[in-house]
């Protein structure tokens, strides 16, 4: 069964550190990949997406993600965090007509 | 503002209740998604809707139902509710039903379900 697996349930940083949060997916065949982002109160915003080309897709506010097909990973990136960031982030795999999310992330940002 | 409209914001019922979740796409779109998003089990994607029709199935319980009207809205309805049951219900349309490239979803705000 296909599974999405977000490593940190929570991420504490200060401005300015670099970010990186884990997403690895079990599936074998071919996937489309999704970061999305929820600030608080608010819905869920598309960051980025990979379906095929480039493994290193950017997206808003600054953020990457990178594909790495070997290691089912599709982590996400960002040089240098601001408070703004403090959201929860979810890793989304899309393949055989379903979509499945990680759990997400919790991100919050020390001013 | 995604464009997608969700309704109630907030609703509070009881165990054994049943209740119904409106969503208005955003114009032009032909899909609309459900999505449950609870502690335990994170965001899951219930199911699809494609210009009237069911076109895809996830993790949908027998007690809760969906449809979607000509004018592309969409109602699930939920039935018999647990308090298991509780959790933020989402919305999301797009403007194709198929699974893949260009097929970006945008998601409404959510509906909080209490169930007490």
């Amino acid at each position: 069964a296909q599974s999405v697996s977000q490593h940190n349930h929570h991420v504490i940083l200060s401005e300015a550190a670099s970010l990186e949060l884990g997403c690895n997916y079990s599936y074998g065949g071919t996937v489309n990949l999704f970061w999305y982002v929820q600030y608080p109160g608010q819905h869920l915003q598309l960051l980025l997406k990979y379906f095929s080309g480039d493994p290193l897709v950017k997206g808003i506010k600054g953020f990457e993600a990178e594909f790495i097909k070997s290691k089912f990973s599709f982590n996400l990136r960002k040089p240098s965090v601001q408070w703004s960031d403090t959201a929860e982030y979810f890793c989304a795999v899309n393949a055989d007509d379903k979509i499945i999310f990680g759990k997400g992330t919790r991100l919050h940002i020390l001013p | 503002d995604s464009g997608v409209t969700q309704t109630p914001k907030h609703l509070i019922t009881a165990t054994g209740q049943r209740v119904t979740l409106r969503c208005s796409p955003r114009s032009g779109d032909l899909s609309v998604y459900w999505y449950q998003q609870s502690l335990d089990q994170g965001l899951q994607f219930l199911i699809q809707y494609y210009n009237g029709e069911e076109r895809a199935k996830g993790n949908i319980l027998e007690r809760f139902s969906a449809q979607q009207f000509p004018d592309l809205h969409s109602e699930l309805n939920l039935s018999s509710l647990e308090l298991g049951d509780s959790a933020l219900y989402f919305c999301a349309s797009s403007v194709s039903g198929a699974w893949g490239e260009g097929n970006i979803q945008y998601f409404g705000a959510g509906t909080r379900l209490s169930v007490l």
